[in-house]
């Protein structure tokens, strides 16, 4: 499974764009990367997946560089309710490895 | 609606104490799994399964049993609870293809205490 680093915790206001970056040096040809959103005594929920380039949906965007050492996800316009943790995530088969990922405080 | 739902969502027992928690998805699931979450340690995967009466060990399964009989059900079994099992539980679900894998869909947690 291929190690993730990211901050551990970000600062935001109302309407700013965020983006949350992700280091994966050792990702494998196969792997995809995925980040999942977490609020306090909740279940973790997928945000979004990607494996090259951008990936873009209802919530936000993922940017994966050619090399695909790293991604970012980028959060448009946050509210106080994308105040939760992201984890940005390398899957293996079968498993997911969350770390403690990117506490994301948003303010008004 | 798609979900996937636990039972208690609370529980405080003493040590020694067998217990149960349910777990129960309705989207036809193959995969399932078991998580527990703890403060500096993120999730870790206790158990999972990729279809019925197929269970396999995770990163912690000490102390821990599960059974799949059922494709829509998969209880997570403390046969003697000690205080280090005292977590919030998650179990999860997702359709057994591979790149789905990474979408798993959690339910909304149990938080055992062990006394």
């Amino acid at each position: 499974l291929a190690k993730t680093t990211q901050p551990i915790s970000m600062d935001s206001y109302e309407g700013q764009e965020v983006n949350i970056t992700c280091s994966h040096n050792n990702i494998a040809t196969n792997d995809y990367i995925t980040w999942y959103q977490q609020f306090p005594s909740q279940g973790p929920r997928f945000i979004i997946q990607g494996y090259k380039t951008k990936v873009t949906n209802e919530v936000a965007s993922l940017f994966i560089p050619a090399d695909r050492k790293s991604s970012t996800l980028s959060l448009p316009r946050v509210s106080l309710s994308d105040t939760a943790v992201y984890y940005c995530l390398v899957p293996g088969f079968q498993k997911l490895v969350f770390g403690t990922g990117t506490r994301l405080l948003v303010s008004p | 609606e798609a979900q996937v739902t636990q039972n208690p969502r609370y529980l405080i027992t003493v040590t020694g104490k067998k217990l149960t928690v349910t777990c129960s998805q309705n989207m036809n699931h193959e995969y399932m799994s078991w998580y527990r979450q703890d403060p500096g340690l993120g999730l870790r995967q206790i158990y999972y399964s990729m279809n019925v009466e197929v269970t396999d060990k995770g990163d912690v399964p000490e102390g821990y049993k599960v059974s799949r009989k059922e494709k829509r059900n998969f209880p997570l079994i403390l046969e003697s609870p000690s205080p280090n099992q005292t977590s919030l539980y998650f179990c999860a679900s997702t359709a057994a293809r591979q790149s789905s894998y990474n979408e798993q869909f959690f339910g909304p947690g149990t938080r055992l205490t062990v006394l």
